[in-house]
């Protein structure tokens, strides 16, 4: 079945660092991939989005390519803010699989300290 | 306004008890979804509906069922919760129309079972 695995956090940076959170897949189908953020208290919100090969979506800073070669999203920000502190989940949605649903990973929560 | 809502937001509630979340959408989708989030699991998918007289299990349906009222309108029930039910929970909206499944989330309620 459908399967995402990203990075265990939490990931503590200072501000102005360099973010990277790695995302792999495993997908029946040939899926879109998202990355969704949540904000303390908050529900999902999406982030960025890729529907196919080497499609890079981009929001907020943050940037993350579709690597279909490697089965890969990882996100990625030059400079991050206090305000980027979160979790970050990485997600599939395979439209040959059944309900075309969305498969998350296990999340990643991000601490930027000033 | 929100454009997905969920009720109530917090419940402590005891074994046993039978426990309603109410999901309410504005956005005109016809796919809804429940999820719970647990702490380094991501999101797991409960059920979902690609409309009203469609209803499907997710991958951790047991001890849950759903009613989808109105195409606006999706409520999970516990019939008698345990405390690892304790958890916080998603509604969330799709649009079939769109080219991919961006899922758009309520603010999560926040339910604990003693």
């Amino acid at each position: 079945g459908d399967s995402v695995t990203q990075m265990e956090g939490p990931v503590t940076l200072s501000e102005e660092a360099f973010l990277t959170i790695n995302c792999t897949y495993t997908a029946t189908g040939y899926p879109s991939l998202f990355w969704y953020v949540q904000y303390p208290g908050e529900g999902l919100q999406l982030l960025l989005k890729a529907t196919k090969a080497d499609d890079k979506g981009s929001n907020k800073g943050f940037e993350a390519t579709y690597r279909k070669e490697t089965t890969s999203f990882h996100l990625e920000k030059g400079s991050v803010q206090v305000s980027d502190s979160a979790v970050y989940f990485c997600a599939l949605s395979d439209q040959a699989a059944a309900g075309n649903k969305l498969t998350f990973g296990g999340g990643t929560r991000v601490l930027v300290k000033p | 306004d929100a454009d997905v809502t969920q009720t109530p937001r917090n419940r402590i509630t005891k074994t046993g008890k039978r426990i309603m979340l109410e999901c309410s959408q504005t956005k005109g989708h016809d796919r809804m979804y429940w999820y719970r989030q647990d702490p380094g699991l991501g999101l797991r998918l409960i059920y979902y509906s690609f409309d009203v007289k469609d209803i499907n299990k997710g991958e951790i349906s047991d001890g849950y069922s759903v009613s989808r009222q109105a195409q606006a309108k999706f409520s999970l029930s516990l019939e008698s919760a345990i405390p690892n039910q304790t958890a916080l929970y998603f509604c969330a909206t799709s649009d079939s129309g769109a080219p991919y499944n961006e899922q758009f989330f309520g603010p999560g309620t926040r339910l604990t079972v003693l």
